[in-house]
């Protein structure tokens, strides 16, 4: 079955402790980003990439981390994780840019 | 003012009713995307338009690209439709691709 598969589904977590949330997608998409959405806000972009080792910041970066290297997987880091950024995240890949996006089922994140 | 703006935010219908939800956009865009949230959480893709109109079902998504606006219309709605329905749009900027989302418009549909 084609889809986007992103775990955990729900992660509560301390400030400061280093984590990372996984996406794999089956579908030889190219395109693969991350976006979290918070009430009254809506989706904002994170990181996207393009391709394998090709990735650039969206619109709310800072905090966060990726990598491509391989084309199925686009995991997304937190680093050094603030309540700030406690969000429902999605990963979303698709053939190419622009093209239709097909999401993972979310991860409610809580840091406290 | 948001890039992206969606009108109505919130919508309660009756079963059956037709219904009309609006995407209105400010900038220069290369695809306009509908997408259905659940109450679950989940984001499905309905539609992806560059021009014109779709249809899938009872869904209905045109685009009039010189207004910059789009409309999702649902023909006999049914409970089962109520989901938050998202417009997004894909833009070429600054040698990136970048989407900007809507807030949604939450609908509520009465059996």
């Amino acid at each position: 079955e084609a889809q986007v598969t992103q775990n955990p589904r729900y992660l509560i977590t301390v400030t400061g402790k280093k984590l990372t949330v996984t996406c794999s997608q089956n579908m030889n998409h190219e395109y693969m980003s991350w976006y979290r959405q918070d009430p009254g806000l809506g989706l904002r972009q994170i990181y996207y990439s393009m391709n394998v080792e090709v990735t650039d910041k969206g619109d709310v970066p800072e905090g966060y981390k990726v990598s491509r290297k391989e084309k199925r997987n686009f995991p997304l880091i937190l680093e050094s994780p603030s309540p700030n950024q406690t969000s429902l995240y999605f990963c979303a890949s698709s053939l190419r840019r622009g093209e239709k996006l097909f999401f993972g089922s979310g991860t409610q994140l809580s840091v406290l | 003012k948001n890039e992206v703006e969606q009108s109505p935010q919130n919508l309660t219908a009756q079963e059956g009713e037709f219904i009309t939800i609006n995407c209105s956009y400010s900038v220069g865009i290369s695809a306009l995307h509908w997408l259905q949230q659940h109450p679950g959480g989940g984001i499905v893709s309905l539609f992806m338009l560059s021009s014109g109109k779709k249809k899938h079902g009872r869904l209905i998504a045109t685009i009039n690209i010189q207004e910059k606006h789009s409309s999702l219309h649902i023909t006999a709605s049914h409970p089962r439709d109520s989901a938050v329905y998202i417009c997004a749009v894909g833009m070429f900027t600054s040698g990136t691709y970048k989407y900007i989302f809507g807030t949604g418009t939450r609908l509520k549909v009465l059996a």
